[in-house]
């Protein structure tokens, strides 16, 4: 367990729906990042966020979209869905932005499927 | 684009045996390098790391090796256990930036 918690763990949408996934991260974490698996994938880097504000973008288009609160916990928005957003999305939190390794801790994610 | 791969999609091993994974990465600017498991319906979970100015490092069973002559790591799972059995995906940071660029993963099988 990272202490890291995502909901919800499973969901089912239909093309052109918006979907919200939520994070919260762990205990004294102060970073968030979101990344996309699909299957068979490695995860892929979506957007960081580091005290409320986004800190880093990988190569998602801006129907992609973000939050973080002031407790640090996130949300990842998802608008007009399509097909080939179906994936795990995964959440990681980390005490500093730029970290990886054994300081940053993964959720077990949300696994979305669109129809 | 620069990315990270790994040489064999799946790696079947029996128990006690030694098992390596290997993985090229092609972003010389790269100076940090991790292995994560992944078990199936779980998020990834830190193994091992190792930065660019060392070419070997030794965990609890494990080890990462680093060539960066060629641009390979590697990860070395001493008398491989069925609790191994998971995928395993090395990933690559240029320390101090947001973005953790991950390979596409080797599915290691361990028959008992």
């Amino acid at each position: 367990e990272t202490g890291v918690t995502q909901s919800p763990t499973h969901l089912i949408k239909t093309r052109g729906q918006q979907v919200t996934l939520r994070c919260s991260s762990q205990s004294g974490h102060n970073t968030v990042s979101w990344y996309q698996q699909a299957l068979g994938q490695g995860p892929q880097f979506i957007f960081q966020y580091y005290r409320e504000e986004e800190n880093g973008r990988g190569n998602f288009p801006p129907r992609f979209s973000g939050l973080q609160f002031p407790n640090y916990s996130s949300e990842l928005n998802v608008n007009a869905l399509e097909l080939d957003d179906s994936a795990l999305y995964l959440c990681a939190s980390s005490v500093d932005p730029g970290q990886g390794g054994g300081e940053l801790f993964f959720g077990e994610g949300s696994r979305l499927t669109v129809l | 684009g620069e990315s990270v791969g790994l040489h064999l999609p799946t790696l079947s091993v029996q128990e006690g045996d030694n098992s390596i994974i290997n993985c090229a990465y092609s972003n010389s600017a790269s100076d940090y390098f991790i292995w994560y498991k992944q078990e199936s319906g779980k998020g990834p979970q830190f193994i091992i790391d190792i930065r660019s100015n060392m070419d070997k490092r030794q965990g609890q069973r494990v080890t990462v090796l680093l060539n960066k002559t060629v641009k390979h790591l590697s990860l070395q799972i001493a008398a491989t256990q069925p609790g191994d059995s998971a995928v395993y995906f090395c990933a690559e940071n240029i320390r101090g930036y947001s973005t953790l660029t991950f390979g596409k993963g080797t599915m290691l099988l361990v028959s008992p």
